[in-house]
């Protein structure tokens, strides 16, 4: 089944202990993007890759890092969260040009 | 720059009545649009799309939507509401010229179906 994964689905964390959520999809797509979605605000974009090693930041990418070593995976890392990371996640990915994001279950993130 | 705006972050309908949910769209050129809905504790899933060709589109679950550019929208619409229905709906664009697909979204519209 084609789809994007993302573990865990819901963590609660303290102010500056690093975490990282990961993602990963099995329909060999180029493009993958990280998303908070916040009431009122719909989804922003936090950062995107093209491809393995190319990455860019999207609207909102203070306080985070990404990596992309591995097509399929591009885990989102907070190096020092704060409670104003606290949000909901989503992880998406598609063919470049694709008309179409496949989108990830969601990761529910509080920072205490 | 691009944005969108769905107006009404929450919407009450009644079973059986007509659903409409408001997208407007600021581009230079018409972008790509796009409608998802998201279910309680889920992602989000792509309803229906525009890209060119006919500009009235129909989607899954029996939704339509209609891209009007000289009224820069692209306004959802079903005729008879589910309670199945009841979801977050996203209104997206993307730019023509972006290959890499980076999608601009709306703040959402809340749908509430009533018995």
């Amino acid at each position: 089944e084609a789809q994007v994964t993302q573990n865990p689905r819901y963590l609660i964390t303290v102010t500056g202990k690093k975490l990282t959520v990961t993602c990963s999809q099995n329909m060999n797509h180029e493009y993958m993007s990280w998303y908070r979605q916040d009431p009122g605000l719909g989804l922003r974009q936090i950062y995107y890759s093209m491809n393995v090693e190319v990455t860019d930041k999207g609207d909102v990418p203070e306080g985070y890092k990404v990596s992309r070593k591995e097509k399929r995976n591009f885990p989102l890392i907070l190096e020092s969260p704060s409670p104003n990371q606290t949000s909901l996640y989503f992880c998406a990915s598609s063919r470049p040009g694709g008309n179409e994001q496949y989108f990830g279950p969601g990761t529910r993130l509080t920072v205490t | 720059a691009q944005s969108v705006t769905q107006l009404g972050s929450h919407v009450s309908v009644s079973e059986g009545a007509l659903v409409l949910l408001r997208c407007n769209y600021s581009s230079s050129v018409p972008p790509y649009l796009f409608w998802y809905v998201q279910y309680p504790n889920q992602g989000l899933q792509l309803l229906l799309k525009y890209t060119t060709g006919a500009t009235l589109v129909k989607g899954i679950n029996g939704f339509e939507a209609e891209f009007k550019k000289s009224e820069t929208s692209f306004h959802l619409t079903k005729p008879s509401a589910h309670m199945s229905d009841a979801a977050e709906y996203f209104c997206a664009v993307r730019s023509t010229t972006d290959s890499w697909g980076k999608l601009q979204f709306g703040a959402g519209t809340q749908v509430v179906v009533t018995p």
